[in-house]
């Protein structure tokens, strides 16, 4: 079947632009989980949607970076005013719900910004 | 808060060689333990996990973990390494509760190996 897309593959922006990310989970995954993998910072948990609990946005680093999941599917990472320290590959995770662990990932967005 | 500490960054093996990458987290709790590997250009895998039951699991590939809690440790190792291996692996945890399944994750190996 098909596994965790995420649109766009890459994204050039400049300092100070507004980016949205886009990710569509495996059908029938009811949990999404964001991360971000940077040279700096290895690989960091971001944000995690579970049904239509709260979501967990413990690893957000700033007040810039929100996301949304609509309808138990589509998220959107959506990264206002954004800076250069932002440059990273942004990765979609998503699994069937709590109980199961196994998370399958997406291809990510490499995000630069200039 | 959990961590993760994966102690080599860099391994180059030959084609044969045995391989061992390490992997240690900080959680007192009960933890599930992943290992995931990203081949050049590609997206992260799952190529094993352990949640319970016997501490020595197999994965894809010939790959094997062993978890050993009382050195909060979870290495990977295959005896055999194959050229097709060269890749970044990464170990993670997540704690092994309901309180959100997010997982750390270590700062990763790259392995080369040579042909």
């Amino acid at each position: 079947g098909a596994g965790v897309s995420q649109s766009p593959s890459n994204k050039v922006t400049e300092k100070g632009k507004d980016v949205e990310l886009r990710c569509d989970p495996i059908s029938g995954h009811t949990a999404l989980y964001w991360y971000r993998q940077s040279l700096g910072q290895g690989l960091e948990f971001l944000i995690y949607f579970q049904g239509n609990s709260a979501p967990d946005k413990s690893g957000l680093p700033s007040d810039r970076f929100s996301a949304e999941r609509t309808g138990g599917s589509v998220s959107t990472l959506t990264i206002q005013r954004t800076q250069q320290e932002d440059s990273a590959v942004y990765l979609c995770a998503s699994s069937l719900p709590v109980g199961s662990y196994e998370q399958y990932f997406g291809p990510g967005t490499r995000l630069t910004v200039t | 808060a959990q961590s993760v500490s994966q102690h080599n960054h860099h391994v180059i093996l030959s084609e044969a060689a045995s391989l061992e990458l390490g992997c240690n987290y900080s959680y007192g709790g009960t933890v599930n333990l992943f290992w995931y590997v990203q081949y050049p250009g590609q997206h992260l895998q799952l190529l094993l996990k352990y949640f319970s039951g016997d501490p020595l699991v197999k994965g894809i590939k010939g790959f094997e973990a062993e978890f050993i809690k009382s050195k909060f440790s979870f290495n990977l190792r295959k005896p055999s390494v194959q050229w097709s291996d060269t890749a970044e692996y990464f170990c993670a945890v997540n704690a092994g509760n309901n309180a959100g399944n997010m997982l750390t994750f270590g700062g990763g190996t790259r392995l080369m190996v040579k042909p």
